[in-house]
């Protein structure tokens, strides 16, 4: 069955790289995804990966992903304030989506 | 904003009481997925709905139910409420064209629902 894991809080210095980790654990996934989460606001996707990539580079985000480990890591390049949210790791198998409890990160100047 | 809306934003309500939750996905998009966001259990997958046919269920309370309808919204249907039902719930689409679609969810704001 599907079950995400990540850990609930991190704190990174403004300007700092943060690095998020999730573990899933059904093989079968065929997309994992990164969530942002701002207060008071829905989920918004903020990048994917496909489940034969290891890593994929957007502008300050980085994804890895270890299929044998089943662990997919968010990286955030020089963090910035307006970055502090909930971030939801989340996995792919058939057509529905399971969600990790999500990472607050908190971003402090 | 994501394009899908849903109403109401706020609700309080009593235990025992029946609410509705509607949801208005963003044009085009076929599914609609209803989560339920609470402190103790994060973000919980309820159910889908794609084209009207309900397509996978997750853990839906026996007290819940939803549809979506011709238009393609949907509802989800709260009845004989608990205190622990409080919680934020999120609809979201999506197009789900099967292979050439990478299955992103577009959520709308959600609708807070307070049980008193």
């Amino acid at each position: 069955g599907e079950d995400v894991e990540q850990s609930l809080f991190l704190s990174v210095r403004e300007g700092d790289s943060s690095v998020i980790n999730c573990t899933y654990t059904d093989s079968s996934s065929t997309y994992l995804y990164w969530y942002k989460q701002e207060p008071g606001a829905g989920l918004q996707l903020l990048t994917y990966i496909f489940s034969n990539m290891d890593m994929k580079q957007d502008q300050r985000l980085t994804v890895l992903l270890n299929k044998k480990d089943k662990h997919l890591s968010l990286r955030i390049a020089d963090t910035q304030t307006g970055d502090s949210a909930i971030y939801f790791c989340a996995e792919r198998v058939d057509y529905k989506l399971s969600f990790g409890a999500g990472t607050t990160v908190t971003v402090r100047a | 904003d994501s394009g899908v809306t849903q109403t109401p934003k706020h609700l309080i309500t009593a235990t025992g009481q029946r609410v509705t939750l509607r949801c208005s996905p963003r044009s085009g998009d076929l599914s609609v997925y209803w989560y339920q966001q609470s402190l103790d259990q994060g973000l919980q997958f309820l159910i889908q709905y794609y084209n009207g046919e309900e397509r996978a269920k997750g853990n839906i309370l026996e007290r819940f139910s939803a549809q979506q309808f011709p238009d393609l919204h949907s509802e989800l249907n709260l009845s004989s409420l608990e205190l622990g039902d409080s919680a934020l719930y999120f609809c979201a689409s999506s197009v789900d064209r099967g292979s050439v679609d990478t299955g992103e969810l577009f959520f709308g704001e959600g609708s807070r629902l307070t049980v008193l």
